[in-house]
């Protein structure tokens, strides 16, 4: 079984520039989160979807970031424009609507924004 | 809110040493409890979680845990490090299961032969 896939590994972009990050859940998982990790920092929850529908989204910082699941598979996450605090590693993560208790993460995207 | 407490960002152990990483959380409701491990360049990978039930949790890699409500802890253990275990390690929290996890700042563990 294929676990979560993260795409890119690592992104180095201008400030004021855009970056899309991706989220292939494992298949079949209806939940799907986004976290991220600012240097230094805890690793914080962003939003939780249920298939194509936001659940959560109170974790997102502001509206630059934008998220999206369109049909149910994989996710996209957005800034638009970056800034210099949006650097750190965005994790994502998936389950199963029952056994909802664990996560599988992905190996997450590092953002560096300069 | 949530919070999880874990000191000391980097933790050194000798290899065949006793591997002890501390987690306290702030709660007024009994939670749900996680630690997870990441290894370099791999994503979180879930070590063990207490729910409900038995307060010591076995988990892979021999470590465990014990919840104790008491002391709103979540220590986890291991009898002898080994120089696999050199990791990140994060405790976790979340209530009433709904995943919405609150993390500790981690733990970097590095054991010295």
């Amino acid at each position: 079984e294929a676990g979560v896939t993260q795409f890119p590994s690592h992104s180095v972009i201008e400030k004021g520039q855009t970056v899309t990050l991706r989220c292939d859940p494992i298949s079949g998982h209806d939940n799907l989160y986004w976290y991220r990790r600012v240097m230094g920092k805890e690793i914080k929850f962003l939003l939780h979807f249920v298939k194509e529908s936001k659940q959560d989204e109170s974790g997102m910082p502001n509206n630059r970031f934008l998220a999206e699941r369109t049909g149910g598979t994989y996710s996209t996450l957005k800034v638009q424009p970056a800034e210099l605090e949006d650097s750190g590693v965005y994790f994502c993560a998936s389950s199963p609507l029952s056994g909802a208790n664990v996560l599988t993460f992905g190996a997450g995207s590092r953002l560096t924004v300069l | 809110a949530q919070s999880v407490t874990q000191l000391g960002s980097h933790v050194s152990v000798s290899e065949g040493a006793l591997v002890l990483l501390r987690c306290n959380y702030s709660s007024s409701v009994p939670p749900y409890l996680f630690w997870y491990v990441q290894y370099p360049n791999q994503g979180l990978q879930l070590l063990l979680k207490y729910t409900t039930g038995a307060t010591l949790v076995k988990g892979i890699n021999g470590f465990e845990a014990e919840f104790k409500k008491s002391e709103t802890s979540f220590h986890l253990t291991k009898p002898s490090a080994h120089m696999s275990d050199a990791a990140e390690y994060f405790c976790a929290v979340s209530y009433y299961g709904n995943n919405r996890l609150a993390f500790g700042k981690g733990n970097q563990v590095v054991v010295i032969p």
